[in-house]
């Protein structure tokens, strides 16, 4: 069990169109979902956190209307990066927070490269 | 602030080694350690943790020991396979929250 998806696991697309990247859990329910991004060689960046029903939470330094994080159900959350740009090209990684617990699992990631 | 620092790699071994890869962090209260694996083109998965001082975890082989005094959450291997290549992050995470805080992970490559 505990089994978190992301969809699409590798996405190319032009410079200006948004993307949308899908999270699920799918096996359990999650309130809380958070969204990385990892750049080469490098550790893990918190983008935001997601909690279901409510807004999300931006990390410092993290345009919200660049990227914006919707999660409605207990089970999906997505990211839309609008208007990307090549400096957008990167690995998102998601991670699902079981409910009533704090145990915390990773999806897979998404390659996104802007052209 | 909280933090967490590794050791830089990558770490070349060969297969059969010993392995230790550094983790020290900074936080304030008790905090829960973690480390997770990140093999090639994968996301990442829960290795061991701990969730209190002294506390040893434990999985295919690998330990690390929350060590409060020393602030350090050291990770150990007697014998490394060359499947164990892969990219090793230590975290943390507060008491008052679910965010973990992650190292710049650690990059080890074990060679037949």
């Amino acid at each position: 069990g505990a089994v978190v998806s992301q969809h699409p696991s590798r996405v190319i697309c032009k410079s200006g169109t948004s993307v949308k990247i899908e999270c699920r859990s799918l096996d359990f329910q999650a309130t809380t979902m958070f969204w990385y991004r990892q750049f080469p060689k490098k550790s893990l960046m918190l983008m935001a956190t997601s909690n279901e029903g409510s807004k999300a939470t931006y990390e410092q330094g993290v345009e919200k209307d660049k990227f914006l994080i919707n999660h409605a159900s207990l089970t999906l959350s997505t990211l839309t990066v609008t208007s990307a740009h090549p400096e957008d090209s990167s690995f998102y990684i998601c991670s699902a927070v079981k409910a009533g617990t704090n145990e915390q699992f990773f999806g897979p990631g998404t390659r996104l490269t802007v052209l | 602030g909280n933090s967490v620092t590794q050791m830089e790699g990558p770490v070349t071994l060969s297969e059969e080694a010993f392995l230790t890869i550094n983790c020290t962090y900074t936080a304030t209260g008790y905090p829960s350690l973690f480390w997770y694996v990140q093999y090639p083109g994968e996301g990442l998965q829960l290795l061991l943790k701990a969730t209190k001082a002294d506390d040893k975890g434990s999985n295919k082989g690998f330990e690390a020991t929350y060590r409060k005094e020393t602030t350090s959450f050291h990770l150990e291997k007697g014998s490394v396979q060359v499947s164990d290549s892969a990219v090793y992050f230590c975290a943390l995470r507060r008491e008052d929250t679910d965010k973990l805080i992650f190292g710049t992970g650690t990059r080890l490559q074990v060679f037949p």
